[in-house]
């Protein structure tokens, strides 16, 4: 089974709906990250939570909010999805004192 | 200007014979470098972490220049099983917020 797993692998969505992305992990890290990335640029960070009680927002958190419901979950919402939130988004999870960070399949997200 | 930039290419190499990208960063504060390595349509997986001594795993060998501010990864003897995207990251500062490259696209051609 894979330690990162996200859910779903692929949706299409309508512009104004509410959409969320779930994010589970067996790995016991204590850190999980949010990315979304787009064609000719690098993963960019949305959110990123060092535990449960921590949330701290990233490079491009506008439009998004997250919810870590237990150490093993880090869900990803879209308040009102529009076509420029269309993007590949990653999951990822990390250890306090390491810096390696291991990464989910991704969800492919087209917003209409 | 951006923080961490990278040659998009494609680099069409040959089987088997030696392929070097570099990439650049612009916060001479930067503490840490890493090489992953994305598959089409995959997730990035960590391939190496770059050290100030320079690193060797295998064919794969990659180095820092902090005078000029960019890593290097050098892929000899290269397989096909060696096409991907290498991105390039940088860690910043003790917070672990890492900043992505875009990524080179190696395609080994048989």
């Amino acid at each position: 089974d894979a330690d990162v797993t996200q859910t779903p692998r692929n949706r299409i969505t309508k512009t104004g709906k509410r959409i969320m992305l779930e994010c589970s992990q067996t790995k016991g890290h204590d850190r999980m990250y949010w990315y979304r990335q787009d064609p000719g640029l690098g993963l960019r960070l949305i959110y990123y939570s060092f535990d449960v009680k921590d949330i701290n927002k990233g490079e491009i958190s506008d439009g998004y909010s997250v919810s870590r419901q237990a150490q093993a979950k880090f869900s990803l919402s879209l308040e009102s999805a529009i076509p420029n939130q269309t993007a590949l988004y990653f999951c990822a999870t990390g250890l306090t004192g390491g810096e390696t960070q291991y990464f989910g399949p991704g969800t492919r997200l087209l917003v209409l | 200007r951006k923080e961490v930039e990278q040659d998009p290419g494609p680099f069409n190499v040959p089987e088997g014979a030696t392929v070097a990208f570099n990439c650049t960063y612009s916060n001479s504060a930067s503490q840490s470098f890493f090489w992953y390595r994305q598959d089409c349509r995959k997730e990035p997986k960590l391939l190496m972490s770059v050290y100030s001594s320079g690193n060797e795993d295998g064919r794969f060998t990659a180095q820092l220049n902090r005078a000029s501010q960019y890593i290097s990864l050098l892929i000899r003897d290269s397989k096909l099983s060696d096409s991907a995207t290498y991105l390039c990251v940088v860690n910043e500062g003790s917070n672990y917020q890492l900043i992505w490259g875009a990524g080179t696209k190696l395609i080994i051609k048989p």
